[in-house]
């Protein structure tokens, strides 16, 4: 059980056209979802934390109207990165937390690779 | 969050026992320890986490100092499939988690 999917796994796109992703829980629901990056051999980063139904909350220095953010239901989060760029290229990964067990942790995505030429 | 002090890489042996500590001298006393391993290429994967008391499962075990200032990830027989970079994090249960370097494990044959 506990099984995130994200769609798709690996995106090439063009200077500044917008691309989303998707991050889906398969056999729970999520009431929260993190969407992190990471650039090559570096840690990851947390963006975001997004709860369904509401505003996500963007870390310091995460500009929101670059990296869109939507929880419209427990079991899907989309990440949209408006106007890419280069500099955009990243390894994207979500993660979810189950609304129900209070001792659940954080379950995570297989991570979409965004190349921006 | 705290911070967690790691090594950079280990090195263990196919079969043997691998301990990764990790040092988090200011967590605060209701943040878990958690430990995730993430393998090139894919998303993290939850591997252990706990509060005070040792813990179990299939996959390690975590010993943790009584005054929680530190902690080790056993792996009690590492194959070569466990080679992959571990996070040790604290941070409140359901909380959001704060990624540091971790450790890359290698596993020799």
């Amino acid at each position: 059980g506990a099984v995130v999917s994200q769609h798709p796994s690996w995106v090439i796109c063009k200077s500044g056209t917008s691309v989303k992703i998707e991050c889906r829980s398969l056999d729970f629901q999520a009431t929260t979802m993190f969407w992190y990056r990471q650039f090559p051999k570096q840690s990851l980063m947390l963006m975001a934390t997004s709860n369904e139904g509401s505003k996500a909350t963007y870390e310091q220095g995460v500009e929101k109207d670059k990296f869109l953010i939507n929880h419209a239901s427990l079991t899907l989060s989309t990440l949209t990165v408006t106007s890419a760029h280069p500099e955009d290229s990243s390894f994207y990964i979500c993660s979810a937390i189950t609304s129900g067990r209070v001792t659940d942790t954080q379950y995570f995505g297989p991570g979409t690779r965004l190349t921006v030429l | 969050d705290a911070k967690t002090t790691q090594p950079n890489s280990m090195e263990s042996n196919e079969e043997e026992p691998v301990h990764l500590p990790c040092n988090h001298s200011t967590i605060s006393g209701t943040d878990y320890i958690h430990w995730y391993r993430q393998l090139p290429s894919q998303g993290p994967e939850y591997v252990i986490h706990g509060l005070t008391s040792n813990v179990n499962n299939r996959m390690a075990s975590l010993a943790i100092a009584e005054d929680r200032k530190s902690s080790t990830l056993i792996l009690h027989r590492a194959t070569l499939r466990d080679a992959a970079v571990y996070y040790c994090i604290s941070a409140s249960l359901r909380g959001k988690l704060i990624f540091g370097q971790g450790t890359t494990l290698q596993v020799k044959p």
